[in-house]
Parts: C-alpha cells; structure tokens; sequence
C-alpha cells in the first residue's frame, strides 16, 4: 500500500472549516482513499473513502487531486467534538479491509472555541 | 445493536500470566481483527480472520495467538504477557472477507487497556 504523509497536527476555529491535507504520491490507480478519526482513547470511526472523484456524506467532505497524488478532508463546519485525530490511509479495494489498512501517525486537529 | 463489543475493559497482569480478550459483533461481518495500539501511536495489525473458520497473522502477530469461535465472536490470547504487550487492544470488523468488494468500513470496539507489570 502507498505510504501516507499528513501534518502532525493542526488547530481550527469552532464553527469554521477545517481542511485536512494528506499527501499520496505513490498512490496506485487501484488504491482508494480513506479517512478514519479516533476521538480521544476511543476505538477510530470511519468517515469517508473515495477513488478519484470527490465525495460528500453527512460527516464530511473529499477532495482528490486530478493526479491522485493528494487529498484533503473537509469538515465544513468544525465543533469541539470534531477535536481528534484523523487518519488518511490507501488500499487496494477488493482485499480484506483490516489487513491492508496501515493506521500511522495521523493529524491531531484541535478545535478551539 | 450493539456494534462491536470487548471484554475486560481494563486488566493489570503480572509478566507471564496468560489471558484471554474476547470480543464479539452483532453486524453479521465477515472479517475481524485485532489492533494494538502504544501510547501516542498508531493502530497495528495484530491478527485478522478474514471469515469464520480462519485467520491470519497481521504485522505484529509475536506473542499472540486467536480463535475465531464463530462468525460473532474473535479471541485474542496473551500465552506468557511481558512489560511490551502493554498497550490498548482494539477489535474491529467488516463486511468483506470474501474477495467482495465492499466499502472498507471498519467497526471498531471501545478498546480493552492491559497493562503488564
């Protein structure tokens, strides 16, 4: 699987959108995107995935470089329970998920009021 | 519905006692797995059963070992804990495990904290 970089953390105002960048370069033209966040000593939460179009659901927003080679997570509108840390990660689609889903270091975004 | 449920919550061990962290979902899921996690890290693949019946070493798997007991539950056991398998262990599960695919969406539980002394 291609290797992820992402900032070691980030800060965004509460009720503003935060944009979480995440650099793929080495991506393969079958690897998907995902995003997942792990709320404080919880167990990680997916939020999104997507291949090369951009993708909308009720958490969040993805958008995908034409070339691949980079992503960003959107929350639109930030709130103190989006504090986190999020992780962007790829996979090939069609294999099991857990065994190619590599969890590094992540953004730790902190929302403050 | 419960998700994806853990047992113990939280366990203090002495270097080489033995225990066993079940874990159990209620979604009908194929796959299941088991991650660790150490302080300030990211998740790693421990063991996974890609469906009821077998399993399959992750990254990490020294140490340990699973039982898939049946499509609901996954056991993984500690055989002689030492001060490094300190950490927090997490259970997921997903849909796929039979070359489907599928959405990657994994479930996770609420983590199990052990701690080895």
């Amino acid at each position: 699987d291609a290797k992820t970089t992402q900032p070691t953390s980030m800060d965004c105002a509460e009720g503003r959108a935060a944009n979480l960048p995440c650099n793929h370069s080495t991506i393969s033209g079958n690897e998907y995107v995902y995003w997942y966040r792990q709320i404080h000593s919880q167990g990680p939460q997916y939020i999104i995935h997507g291949l090369k179009n951009n993708e909308t659901n009720e958490m969040a927003s993805l958008i995908i470089t034409e070339d691949r080679k980079s992503s960003t997570l959107i929350l639109p509108h930030a709130t103190l329970r989006d504090t986190a840390v999020y992780y962007c990660i790829v996979r090939v689609a069609g294999v099991n998920a857990g065994n190619m889903l590599t969890f590094g270091g992540g953004t730790r975004l902190m929302v403050k009021p | 519905n419960a998700g994806v449920t853990q047992n113990p919550k939280f366990q203090v061990l002495k270097t080489g006692q033995s225990m066993t962290l079940q874990c159990a979902q209620d979604m009908n899921h194929n796959s299941m797995y088991w991650y660790r996690q150490d302080p300030g890290m990211g998740l790693r693949l421990i063991y996974y059963s890609a469906s009821e019946g077998t399993t399959d070493k992750g990254e990490v798997p020294n140490g340990y070992n699973v039982s898939r007991l049946n499509k609901r539950e996954f056991s993984l056991r500690l055989e002689s804990a030492a001060p490094s398998q300190t950490s927090v262990y997490f259970c997921a599960s997903s849909v796929e495990g039979e070359g489907r695919y599928g959405t990657g969406e994994l479930f996770f539980g609420e983590g199990s904290r052990l701690t080895v002394l």
